[in-house]
This record gives C-alpha cells, sequence and structure tokens, in this order.
C-alpha cells in the first residue's frame, strides 16, 4: 500500500521570501505521479503543480517548483517571493500510474504568508 | 468554463437520516471521484466513476454509495446517518480515461450531522 508523509504541519514564511514544504512517500510502483494541491479557506482543491515519475526534470509552474528525488522517494515543493495569497493547507499527493484513479494524500501542511 | 459543481454547500441532518450529495463535472469530464475530508482522517477516497461505470472504491462502509448518470454528473448517497459522517464532501473531475493530468475540485458540501 502507498503512503504519503507531510512531517511539517503548520509553517509561516514571511511575503517575499522562499519556504519549501516537504513530503515523502512509500511505494512500490515504478510508475506513478505526485501532485500538490493548496486548499484555502474557501475549501476548493487547487491543482498547483504535478510530476511524473519517469521524468527526472522537475516540474516548474511560476513562483511554484519541485526537487523530485525518486530515489529517496521526496518530493517537496518550492514556493518562491511568497504571497498572501498562499496562505493556505498544502496537500501532496500521489496516483498510481493505472488501475485505481485515486489520490493518496498526505495529511497536509497548513501555510501562512506574513506581511 | 464553469468549474466543478457541487450542491448543497452546507447540510444538517440527524441522525439515521439518508443524504443524496449532487456533483456536475465540468463539462466534457467523465470521471468523477469522490472524497471524504475530516480533521481526524484527513482525505480518504470514496469511490470514482466513469462513463455511469464504478471503477474503484475507497474502504468505506456500505452505508455509502454513489452513481453517475449518462451526462457524467454524479450523486452520492449516505444512508443512515452517523455522527462520523460529518465531513467536507469533495467531488473531482478529469477528462480522460487515466487522469493524470490531475482532478479539478469542487468546493464541497459541508455535511454536519447531529
Amino acid at each position: 500500500a502507498q503512503t504519503v508523509t507531510q512531517s511539517q504541519p503548520e509553517m509561516s514564511v514571511q511575503e517575499a521570501e522562499t519556504v519549501t514544504l516537504s513530503c515523502t512517500y512509500d511505494t512500490s510502483e515504478s510508475n506513478y505521479y505526485l501532485f500538490w494541491y493548496k486548499q484555502p479557506p474557501s475549501r476548493q482543491m487547487i491543482l498547483v503543480i504535478r510530476q511524473e515519475a519517469y521524468k527526472q526534470q522537475n516540474a516548474t509552474e511560476n513562483r511554484f517548483s519541485v526537487n523530485f528525488q525518486k530515489a529517496a522517494k521526496s518530493f517537496s515543493l518550492k514556493i518562491s517571493d511568497s504571497q498572501l495569497g498562499d496562505t493556505a493547507m498544502y496537500f501532496c499527493a500521489f496516483m498510481k500510474q493505472s488501475g485505481t484513479y485515486k489520490y493518496i494524500f498526505g495529511t497536509g501542511t497548513r501555510l501562512k504568508v506574513l506581511a | 468554463k464553469a468549474g466543478v459543481t457541487q450542491t448543497p454547500r452546507y447540510l444538517i441532518k440527524t441522525r439515521g437520516q439518508q443524504v443524496t450529495l449532487s456533483c456536475s463535472p465540468i463539462s466534457g469530464h467523465r470521471s468523477v471521484s469522490w472524497y471524504q475530508q475530516t480533521p481526524g482522517q484527513g482525505l480518504q477516497f470514496l469511490f470514482e466513476y466513469f462513463s455511469e461505470t464504478q471503477r474503484n472504491k475507497g474502504n468505506f462502509p456500505g452505508r455509502f454509495s454513489g452513481r453517475q448518470f449518462s451526462n457524467s454528473r454524479s450523486e452520492m448517497n449516505v444512508s443512515t446517518l452517523e455522527l462520523g459522517d460529518s465531513a467536507l464532501y469533495l467531488c473531482a473531475s478529469s477528462p480522460g480515461t487515466v487522469s493524470t493530468y490531475g482532478y479539478t475540485f469542487g468546493s464541497g458540501t459541508r455535511l454536519t450531522v447531529v
């Protein structure tokens, strides 16, 4: 069975600074996908970034980038130039490449961006 | 383009009652998934539908059921409600047969059982 661990329940960062959220996972699968979702107080889960396990290149989306270490089973999210609107819960998620069509989510990290 | 729409947004029910939640996916999306979010258990997968067929089901009791209609709209039903069923229920949709580009979520239905 797959598991996803986010070891930082809460974090804070000053506006315009950089912050890194950690995520580790455990799986015996070779092919899978990893995601970071953001959940602001509005409750809607918003996809931030995704990574295919077969790609060595780290995904980047504007101010958001990941550090994907497949051997270490680590998938951290870096937010650069943090903005007040980045304040939210962040969830790391795992999905097998085939078969189950379901996410395994971590417990989340509550990020607060300070003015 | 309209997003994933879930109704109602809030719901209060009494123990023992049943409830039906609705989800309208993004137009053209054929895969719909449901998740339960609670402070204690986090986000847990309930079930996933594609073209009216349930492809996968999570580890929930039989009181939790769902279905998908020919227009891809989905409903989930919880019978004989228990206090522990109080949660945010999230619906998500994706266009393809394999949703590797990620699901788009709705804003959820907050169910409170009293």
